[in-house]
């Protein structure tokens, strides 16, 4: 079944505490992203990638790091997460190199305390 | 001024009616235009994308392009229950690789 999987699903932490988000796909897509979904705010892009080891900021990076080292694989980093980074986190991707139709994971929904 | 503007509603309809949904976009380079269905606690779902000026129409969905206007709607035709839910736009530049979206809109249709 193609698709894009999110782990944890569910995490809740202490600021400071580097975390990792995993997000994987296998639909051999060469675009993929990371997103946050805020009430009020809608979904923002932080990252995105354009295949491997390809990776540029979207409008809301700060504070997240990125790789992609492998074609499925493109995990979201919160080095010393804060508060303000509590959201809803989505990974999509695509194929080709440009957000054509995106396929999204079920979510990740961190809890910074 | 947002890149992405939706009003958020809720856009209450009833059933078998027609929802009008409507976006704007500030970049006037913005060259690829998309409607996603978000259903609550769960992921965005893509239902049309839209890359030319006029109408573009999947089964009981509608979406319109005006680049000179810079809008972009999404009509939803004998609208059901099932179709409550926040639609979200978004938006593409030229040649660009970032995606914005809107605030979205949410959609209640009752019976």
């Amino acid at each position: 079944e193609a698709q894009v999987t999110q782990n944890p699903r569910y995490l809740i932490t202490v600021t400071g505490k580097k975390l990792t988000v995993t997000c994987s796909q296998n639909m051999n897509h060469e675009y993929m992203s990371w997103y946050r979904q805020d009430p009020g705010l809608g979904l923002r892009q932080i990252y995105y990638s354009m295949n491997v080891e390809v990776t540029d900021k979207g409008d809301v990076p700060e504070g997240y790091k990125v790789s992609r080292k492998e074609k499925r694989n493109f995990p979201l980093i919160l080095e010393s997460p804060s508060p303000n980074q509590t959201s809803l986190y989505f990974c999509a991707s695509s194929f080709g190199t440009e957000p054509d139709t995106q396929y999204f994971g079920p979510g990740t929904r961190l809890t910074v305390l | 001024q947002k890149e992405v503007e939706q009003n958020s509603g809720p856009l209450s309809v009833p059933e078998g009616a027609i929802a009008s949904l409507n976006c704007t976009y500030s970049d006037r380079v913005s060259q690829s235009f998309f409607w996603y269905r978000q259903y609550s606690g769960k992921s965005p779902e893509l239902i049309m994308s839209i890359y030319s000026n006029g109408d573009k129409e999947d089964g009981r969905f509608t979406a319109q392009l005006n680049k000179a206007s810079q809008y972009v709607s999404l009509l939803i035709r004998d609208s059901q229950p099932s179709d409550s839910a926040t639609y979200l736009c978004a938006v593409s530049k030229a040649a660009g690789n970032k995606l914005t979206f809107g605030g979205g809109t949410r959609v209640l249709v009752k019976p």
